[in-house]
């Protein structure tokens, strides 16, 4: 069964600051990973995704994310905060079985100080 | 190009009640699948329509039930409301019903059970 967990429910950083998301997986097999944003009262976009290409991943709005797979790993990076990144970030991973059923972390609230 | 659509935004109903969420799929995608987010939580995997057939469910019971329709778009049902179904509904939509394949969200349907 496949599984995502988000270390840090809550994370504030400094506008410009870098901003790092965790997020580590448990798979059976090779997985494909995602991470979307939220904001509020909307539905979820998404960021960037793994698909066992490239290990670094680079996404929308400066985001980019490193497969690590030694360490079951997927964090979400960015150089610099800008105070439009605050959201709530989840993490999701899904299986090659036939549907893309994606399995979602609890989420990151992202907070930028001024 | 058009994005996912979901219908209505906002609901009210009581326990006991039934309710229909509905959800249009971007253009040229076949496959739809539902969410719910509970408040302050990663959306859990309610079930997977591809062409039409269910093609996946999560854990949740049977009151939940859906439907896919030729043009792809699709509609949620749930019987028999719980206060516990209070939550954000999420439709998603794909090209291809494989585990790399980007779903793209809709806004979503707030629905509360009083």
């Amino acid at each position: 069964a496949q599984s995502v967990t988000q270390l840090g429910s809550h994370v504030s950083v400094s506008e410009g600051a870098l901003v790092l998301l965790r997020c580590n997986y448990s798979s059976s097999v090779p997985p494909y990973l995602f991470w979307y944003v939220q904001y509020p009262n909307q539905g979820l976009q998404l960021l960037l995704k793994y698909t066992s290409a490239a290990t670094l991943v680079k996404g929308i709005n400066g985001f980019e994310a490193e497969f690590k797979k030694s360490e079951t790993s997927f964090h979400l990076t960015k150089p610099s905060a800008h105070m439009s990144d605050a959201a709530e970030y989840f993490c999701a991973v899904s299986e090659n079985f036939g549907n893309e059923k994606l399995t979602f972390g609890t989420g990151t609230r992202l907070t930028i100080i001024p | 190009e058009t994005g996912v659509t979901q219908s209505p935004t906002h609901l009210i109903k009581t326990r006991g009640q039934q309710v229909t969420l509905r959800c249009s799929s971007q253009s040229g995608h076949n496959t739809v699948s539902w969410y719910q987010q509970a408040l302050g939580q990663g959306p859990q995997f309610i079930f997977q329509y591809y062409r039409e057939e269910e093609n996946g469910r999560g854990n949740f019971p049977p009151r939940f039930s859906g439907l896919q329709f030729p043009n792809y778009s699709s509609e949620l049902n749930v019987n028999a409301l719980e206060l516990d179904d209070s939550a954000l509904y999420l439709c998603a939509s794909s090209s291809q019903g494989g585990g790399a394949d980007t779903q793209y969200f809709g806004p979503g349907t707030r629905l509360t059970v009083l």
